[in-house]
């Protein structure tokens, strides 16, 4: 069984340059949700999606980030214009439904130079 | 908001001896608290969780234990191994597991030989 798949594993932007980072949730689950770690700290949550929807982005940064979970396809975080401060691993979660265990994908290692 | 504080920062323990790991949480309305296991240059991978019905879980080596009233829940490893060396993170949740998650800062967790 294939469990969440964050790809690239390592991305480096210089600054002002896009940042794409993608999420295949496991086989199944409908629920994706995106988080950060700053380096020595916790994981702070950004944004939960359904398909095709947003249900909570309540920790997601006003300007400069999106993040979709199309019909098809992965999941996408966009973050525009990067600056040195979103240099973090960015993870991805899964579950099945309300109520399930989340799964964590390997992560997104961001370097902005 | 709900604001997750976890203790120690670090943790050092002779192979074979416990380790116990404590979090305090804020809001009383959270009902999920997981343990999750992160090694180096990994997502984290769930070990053990516990519903807010349930005062204690326990799963081979690992144990949790809750307390509502004090809102504090901890982690216990018994007969620790070397590969238990890894950062740990507990988390609370208003749902059922479901929807976001907020993590505490995390342990570092070592075991010597």
């Amino acid at each position: 069984n294939a469990g969440v798949m964050q790809n690239p594993r390592h991305l480096v932007r210089r600054r002002g340059q896009e940042a794409r980072l993608r999420c295949s949730p496991v086989k199944g689950h409908s629920h994706v949700y995106w988080y950060r770690q700053l380096p020595e700290e916790g994981l702070k949550f950004m944004v939960y999606l359904q398909k095709e929807n947003i249900i909570d982005e309540s920790g997601m940064p006003k300007e400069r980030f999106s993040a979709e979970f199309p019909k098809e396809g992965p999941s996408i975080l966009r973050i525009q214009q990067v600056v040195r401060g979103d240099s973090a691993a960015y993870f991805c979660a899964s579950s099945a439904g309300t109520g399930g265990e989340q799964f964590f994908g390997p992560g997104t290692r961001l370097t902005v130079l | 908001g709900e604001n997750v504080e976890q203790h120690p920062s670090t943790l050092s323990v002779q192979e074979g001896d416990s380790a116990v790991i404590k979090c305090t949480y804020s809001d009383s309305a959270s009902n999920y608290f997981p343990w999750y296991k992160q090694e180096l240059g990994k997502g984290p991978q769930l070990i053990i969780d516990i519903r807010s019905n349930v005062g204690e879980k326990k799963d081979q080596r690992i144990a949790v234990t809750l307390n509502k009233t004090a809102k504090h829940f901890s982690l216990h490893i018994t007969e620790t191994q070397p590969e238990d060396s890894a950062v740990y993170f507990c988390a609370a949740s208003k749902y059922q597991g479901a929807q976001k998650l907020v993590f505490g800062q995390g342990t570092r967790l070592t075991i010597n030989p």
